[in-house]
């Protein structure tokens, strides 16, 4: 079956804008977690949702926003883009909610902000 | 955030060689997982453990779950190119915000 996919796989951005990724889950999975990586700082958590309900938020500011919509499918949003936010942005489903077990991976969107 | 610690950090290995990593927590685990990932791609799984005293293999990879479920191993046998990459340890953990803890990583380089 499909696996994780997300969009864009690439994208260039400039200081102030927003970016909006997109994640399409393996067909079943109702988990969406959102990862940044970035050379220095591993995997960060960002948010799980679950049935269209965030569960969990990561230790980052409001610029950082998600959803997930009734087919799964979820969308994270980057507001008011800062240097900083450059980083390869993952998504992971999973059939139950993170901690029943495995995560399955997209490969990612890496976002330059200049 | 919470992280387990992986060792060790890099390791450049000659193509043929085994590769034994390591990674270890403070507090006890009830799943141990392991992932690779390759440069600009996302991580992959490659191996999970789900009891204490575990030993399960993949092709020549081999994980074993500790005893003390505060420890997990990762052995890679007859290294060879395509297992460059970058391995972390995984873990569902209920600590509040984070549900799910990685390891730190250990970068695996092979020379041919």
């Amino acid at each position: 079956k499909a696996g994780v996919t997300q969009t864009p796989r690439y994208l260039i951005k400039t200081r102030g804008q927003q970016v909006t990724l997109s994640c399409s889950p393996i067909s079943g999975h109702r988990s969406v977690s959102w990862y940044q990586q970035t050379p220095g700082q591993g995997l960060q958590f960002l948010f799980e949702y679950f049935s269209e309900t965030q569960r969990n938020k990561g230790n980052f500011p409001g610029r950082f926003s998600g959803r997930q919509f009734s087919n799964s499918r979820s969308e994270m949003n980057v507001s008011t883009l800062e240097l900083g936010d450059s980083a390869l942005y993952l998504c992971a489903s999973s059939l139950f909610p993170q901690e029943a077990g495995e995560l399955f991976f997209g490969e990612g969107s890496r976002l330059t902000v200049l | 955030g919470q992280q387990l610690n992986q060792s060790p950090q890099s390791m450049f290995i000659q193509e043929g060689e085994d590769v034994s990593m390591n990674c270890t927590s403070s507090s006890i685990f009830n799943t141990w997982l392991w992932y690779k990932q390759e440069p600009g791609e996302g991580p992959v799984l490659l191996i999970a453990l789900y009891k204490a005293g575990e030993l399960t293999s993949n092709g020549r990879l081999t994980a074993q779950f500790g005893i003390t479920r505060k420890d997990s191993f990762l052995n890679i046998s007859a290294s060879i190119p395509s297992d460059v990459g970058i391995y972390f340890c995984a873990g569902p953990h209920d600590s509040g915000t984070y549900k799910y803890i990685f390891g730190t990583g250990t970068r695996l380089k092979v020379l041919a």
